[in-house]
């Protein structure tokens, strides 16, 4: 199966600044099938892209995310307060579909 | 809108199986394309795919649990149910049931777009 590894573990910023999260893929990720979700604490998470750059409904465009084949990012551009939160990829392209172990976003 | 709610018991005994609802409102489960799907995150926050079921009753589920899991969909009650037999001290999680974005990927992956609040499940003798 595809290991997702996501750096870095802990990415500490300000309120807008922007922040750059990375996915990598252990193999190619079929038709680029790579998500990304934002979970606060208590919370489930909320899909944020899909197709690796597709904004799901209702995600402001500060967020944004591309790549292909084996490395992915997700780049939120000026930071709100409400965007420190823990950031998950997940490959959907090739079975079992996997996630990443997840990068917490918190201020510095 | 879409909601969806998990219920079952917080606690199960080793060796136990766990049976969990997902009951959902604001989609039908009888429409094409339309998949529930769970998904479950460790004490460590590991996320981990477990089993999709589909409109038509087509399931399927996670290569390394699959002998263990069952999902079944009941319609008339908008729920889906999930058992995990032969329960272990490892598979302690919240468990989350989602609703599968139409059209992502083969069918037996997906992304989901509306989860459940998720239903913390400890396996404790």
């Amino acid at each position: 199966e595809i290991v997702l590894t996501q750096s870095p573990g802990t990415l500490s910023l300000s309120p807008g600044e922007t922040a750059t999260l990375s996915c990598r893929a252990s193999e190619i990720v079929g038709s680029n099938y790579l998500a990304w979700y934002q979970q606060k604490p208590g919370q489930a998470p909320r899909l944020l892209i899909y197709g690796a750059s597709s904004r799901a409904t209702g995600i402001p465009d500060r967020f944004s995310a591309s790549g292909s084949g084996t490395d992915f990012s997700l780049t939120i551009g000026r930071l709100e307060p409400e965007d420190f939160a823990v950031y998950f990829c997940q490959q959907y392209g090739n079975s079992p579909q996997t996630f990443g172990q997840g990068t917490r976003l918190e201020i510095e | 809108q879409i909601t969806l709610r998990e219920s079952g018991p917080t606690r199960v005994k080793p060796t136990q199986t766990l049976t969990l609802t997902c009951t959902f409102s604001g989609f039908s489960l009888t429409s094409s394309g339309v998949g529930v799907g769970w998904i479950r995150q460790t004490p460590r926050q590991a996320l981990e795919y477990l089993a999709l079921i589909y409109w038509d009753d087509d399931k399927r589920y996670s290569p390394s649990l699959k002998t263990r899991l069952t999902i079944t969909k009941d319609t008339s009650k908008n729920q889906v149910v999930l058992t995990m037999a032969n329960m272990d001290p490892v598979d302690t999680a919240t468990y989350y049931c989602a609703h599968r974005v139409p059209g992502t990927g083969s069918w037996d992956v997906g992304v989901f777009d509306y989860w459940g609040q998720g239903s913390l499940v400890t396996v404790s003798s």
